[in-house]
């Protein structure tokens, strides 16, 4: 298996822009986690989705961002309009888990996104 | 208050010496999960404890539930093993994943 894809992997926009950020979790894991990691704030949870059905988004930022997994293999992060404090790397995670018991989960190598 | 502590911040060792990084919590939690970030940014997941311990290779992973602290430890220590070491806990209760702030560690040769 190829491992968790995101893309791209760098992204550099303007400040207003619509940034989409796109993530294949790896074949037959249910489970689907957005992270985004800063200097200042380290990693931090955003979404997490599972069997496509987002569970918790409580760690989304604001209104301004949006997460959506219209099937299996498929998520995207959708920020609009961006703004330079958007600035972070972000990761997409998958794992094959009940919805309460935790499983190892796989990350992606990330989308560096800069908001100029 | 940081739900999640990790100690140290940061630790250089020399090459072959047992190291131990440790995490405390302060939520109750259904999994506590030791993650490894390479210099070059990836993240592994290296393990996953509810209860007890956990080996895998020269990597040991303990968990007290009673005490809220988990330890990562390292054998024989190797350049290698160069990371930032996170330490993240799901809570009991929701969904919430709370993360330490990372073990920055530095085995010289």
């Amino acid at each position: 298996d190829a491992g968790v894809i995101q893309s791209p992997r760098h992204e550099v926009t303007e400040m207003g822009q619509e940034v989409t950020l796109r993530c294949k979790p790896i074949s037959g894991h249910n489970s689907l986690f957005w992270y985004r990691q800063t200097m200042m704030r380290g990693l931090e949870l955003l979404i997490y989705f599972n069997n496509n059905v987002p569970i918790d988004d409580s760690g989304m930022p604001e209104d301004r961002f949006s997460a959506k997994m219209p099937n299996a293999s498929f998520s995207t992060l959708k920020i609009q309009p961006s703004e330079p404090r958007d600035s972070a790397v972000y990761f997409c995670a998958s794992s094959f888990a009940l919805l309460d018991r935790g499983n190892e989960q796989y990350f992606g190598p990330g989308t560096r996104l800069t908001v100029t | 208050k940081n739900e999640v502590e990790q100690s140290p911040q940061n630790l250089t060792a020399q090459e072959g010496e047992f190291i131990t990084i440790n995490c405390s919590y302060s939520v109750g939690i259904s999994a506590l999960h030791w993650l490894q970030q390479h210099p070059g940014g990836g993240i592994v997941s290296l393990f996953m404890l509810s209860s007890g311990k956990k080996k895998h290779g020269r990597l040991i992973a303990t968990i007290n539930i009673q005490e809220k602290h988990s330890s990562l430890h390292i054998t024989a220590s190797h350049p290698r093993d160069s990371a930032v070491y996170i330490c993240a806990v799901r809570m009991n209760t929701g969904n919430q994943f709370y993360f330490g702030t990372g073990t920055s560690l530095t085995v010289i040769p």
